[in-house]
């Protein structure tokens, strides 16, 4: 079974906080995504990454930063959180190319309030 | 602007008859359309798929219908039980979902009554 964990389920943080969001996913799978999800809107994709080092934007990047340092591991950063970033956050991963399986597997998501 | 959207935020149905989502477009490269199922507290998983070469999609008590010239799909749920009850999301890619960014809908909290 594919795992993908969150480091935290539940996050307080106060504005300007530096906050570090982790993902760490056990399938060896190259594609790793962030999204979050508000009421009405949805997941919206925040960052991806194809492989490590290597990192995209997605729709709505502005006010964080990613870092992917090992394929295992994708880093969510808010560099200064304000409260408009309170969500949750949700990390999901897959494997390159169609194969057999070709969705993205989640967490079980981080719910952050910026306070 | 959101180029998946579905309108109902919520949906009633009664265990055992039969639950319709609907999910409408604008993307006109959409190639992917996917159904994940988020139960609280849980991320979302997997439900069913299909690709635009198809107009149907079966999968147990699931089956995905898409209209490529409306740009709708709609999922159907028969019979529905109560272990559906959750957020259902519609969501769509322009290649494979595995590689390409997936654009979500809104969602709609199905509950399937006793």
């Amino acid at each position: 079974d594919v795992k993908v964990t969150q480091s935290s389920r539940y996050l307080v943080k106060r504005t300007g906080e530096k906050v570090f969001l982790e993902c760490v996913q056990d399938m060896d799978h190259e594609n790793m995504f962030w999204y979050r999800q508000d009421p009405g809107l949805g997941l919206r994709l925040i960052y991806f990454s194809y492989d490590v080092k290597m990192k995209e934007k997605g729709d709505i990047p502005e006010g964080y930063s990613v870092s992917r340092e090992k394929k295992e591991r994708f880093s969510l950063i808010l560099e200064s959180a304000s409260t408009n970033q309170t969500s949750m956050y949700l990390c999901a991963s897959s494997p390159r190319g169609t194969g057999f399986s070709y969705e993205q597997y989640f967490g079980p998501g981080t719910r952050l309030t910026v306070t | 602007d959101q180029q998946v959207k579905q309108n109902s935020p919520s949906l009633s149905v009664q265990e055992g008859r039969i639950s319709i989502l609907n999910c409408d477009y604008t993307n006109s490269m959409f190639d992917y359309f996917l159904w994940y199922k988020k139960y609280p507290a849980e991320g979302p998983t997997f439900l069913i798929s299909i690709s635009s070469i198809k107009d149907k999609n079966e999968d147990g008590r699931f089956t995905v219908f898409l209209n490529k010239s409306a740009k709708h799909l709609s999922l159907h749920i028969v019979p529905s039980q109560p272990g559906d009850s959750a957020v259902y999301f519609c969501a769509a890619s322009e290649g494979p979902p595995s590689d390409y960014k997936l654009s979500f809908g809104a969602g709609t909290t199905v509950t399937v009554r006793a």
